[in-house]
């Protein structure tokens, strides 16, 4: 069965740092989603992502952070300057979307830790 | 965003059916109610979606009345892996998933 992959499955940096998380969709998949999780919290939608550009962002999703499809299979969502506050749970999801709904295949997830 | 409520958690033992209602009072024309599960440290699982009346697949069972106003999330002869969280979700024509709270489901023995 396909799946979504996310790598590095865990990532440590400090504060103001840059970091990269990278996510792999299911290959026929045509939208992306990031989610993130902090710790004991809800689920949190950042950002969706259609035909190269974003398509609704949440008020999470500010300016340190942005995604991009640089090629045929990867997505990647970068943030600029990390805060303490980011760390959490970061998910990749993927969608096709059809006329009955829209299942939403996500990732087993990176764990970013700021310290 | 209309909300979803649901209970916050249900206890069940091995091998019984487990019923998860959510409310969704405000639901929209054109939405569609999705049940997700999560484990500990995972990524939520997709495991039934439904417009109105019954659902079955090889997983779960969804039951959405006449009005659309709530819905229930049935699970035949749960097993100790079925410990876990359950979201019910509204999903509008954004598609994005707005996640609440969820239902811990915990399965003993």
């Amino acid at each position: 069965e396909p799946e979504v992959t996310q790598t590095p499955s865990h990532q440590v940096t400090q504060m103001g740092q840059e970091v990269i998380l990278r996510c792999v969709p299911i290959s026929n998949h045509l939208y992306f989603y990031w989610y993130r999780q902090i710790l004991g919290q809800k689920v949190e939608f950042l950002v969706s992502f259609y035909n190269n550009e974003i398509s609704e962002k949440s008020e999470i999703f500010d300016d340190q952070f942005s995604v991009e499809r640089p090629d045929g299979s990867n997505f990647t969502l970068k943030i600029r300057s990390t805060k303490l506050e980011d760390s959490a749970m970061y998910f990749c999801a993927s969608s096709e979307r059809t006329s009955g709904g829209n299942e939403q295949y996500f990732g087993p997830g990176t764990r970013l830790t700021v310290t | 965003l209309a909300k979803t409520t649901q209970p916050i958690s249900m206890d069940s033992y091995e091998g019984q059916e487990v019923n998860i209602t959510c409310s969704h009072n405000n639901i929209a024309t054109n939405d569609y109610i999705t049940w997700y599960q999560q484990f500990p440290s995972q990524g939520p699982r997709f495991i039934i979606q439904g417009y109105k009346t019954k659902v079955t697949n090889e997983v779960a069972s969804l039951f959405i009345p006449a009005d659309r106003k709530s819905s229930t999330l049935s699970l035949p002869r749960v097993s100790l892996s079925d410990t876990a969280v359950y979201y019910c979700l509204r999903m509008d024509s954004s598609y994005k998933l707005i996640f609440g709270s969820g239902t811990r489901l915990l399965v003993r023995p």
